[in-house]
């Protein structure tokens, strides 16, 4: 089946440490975006990127960092600088066509740090 | 800069009513996209719909329609006789500056109750 996978779904972290979030996906996308959600908010973009080796900040990139080594995956790494990471953070990925650019989103990973 | 409002938080109905969900965006863009997705308890975001800026043709999808009008900045969306499997957050959200990247809404929590 064609998708995209976080894992994990749930994740525990001590203040201070950074962590990092996996995103795969097997749909061909060229195009990755991170987000994330806090309770009663909608999604902010954290890091997108429209090819292997290129990303750019999105919204509220501080204290955030991500890679494209390989066109599937998109990890991200919520740093100690990062001042309020407990949040839902979700993955999306997308084709590059104008026409036809709606976002396919995966399950989500639930960060608390305690 | 582009901006989704969603005025409604939460709507609360009965099984078999119809319910309206509101959306408002701001754009200076000539050429957007306007999308409606379903978050329901799982955390995984569903796309329902994408409507192009050039196209104003209501759109209805069994008992979904979503009524597009350019006069008002608003896409909004019916579900008509409510059924217990709605209840989810649902959000707006409207294409950056030509982009594949997105900017939400705060979402509206729809809870319909049998």
């Amino acid at each position: 089946d064609g998708g995209i996978t976080q894992s994990p779904k749930y994740l525990f972290r001590k203040e201070g440490q950074n962590v990092t979030l996996s995103c795969e996906q097997n749909l061909n996308h060229d195009a990755m975006y991170w987000y994330r959600q806090d309770p009663g908010q909608g999604l902010r973009l954290i890091y997108y990127s429209q090819i292997v080796n290129d990303f750019q900040k999105g919204d509220i990139a501080e204290g955030y960092s991500v890679s494209r080594e390989k066109k599937e995956s998109f990890p991200l790494t919520v740093t100690s600088a990062q001042k309020n990471p407990t949040a839902f953070y979700l993955c999306a990925s997308s084709i590059l066509d104008w026409d036809d650019n709606e976002q396919f989103f995966g399950p989500g990973t639930r960060l608390t740090v305690l | 800069a582009q901006k989704v409002t969603q005025a409604q938080t939460e709507i609360s109905v009965v099984e078999k009513e119809d319910v309206t969900l509101d959306c408002v965006y701001e754009t200076r863009d000539t050429t957007y996209y306007l999308f409606w997705y379903k978050q329901p308890p799982s955390g995984e975001l569903v796309f329902l719909i994408r409507r192009n800026s050039f196209d104003e043709q209501n759109e209805i999808s069994g008992r979904y329609s979503w009524n597009f009008q350019k006069s008002t900045s608003s896409f909004n969306f019916t579900i008509t006789a409510s059924q217990v499997v709605d209840s989810a957050v649902y959000f707006c959200a409207l294409t950056q500056g030509g982009s594949e990247k997105l900017v939400f809404g705060k979402g509206t929590k729809l809870t319909v109750n049998p």
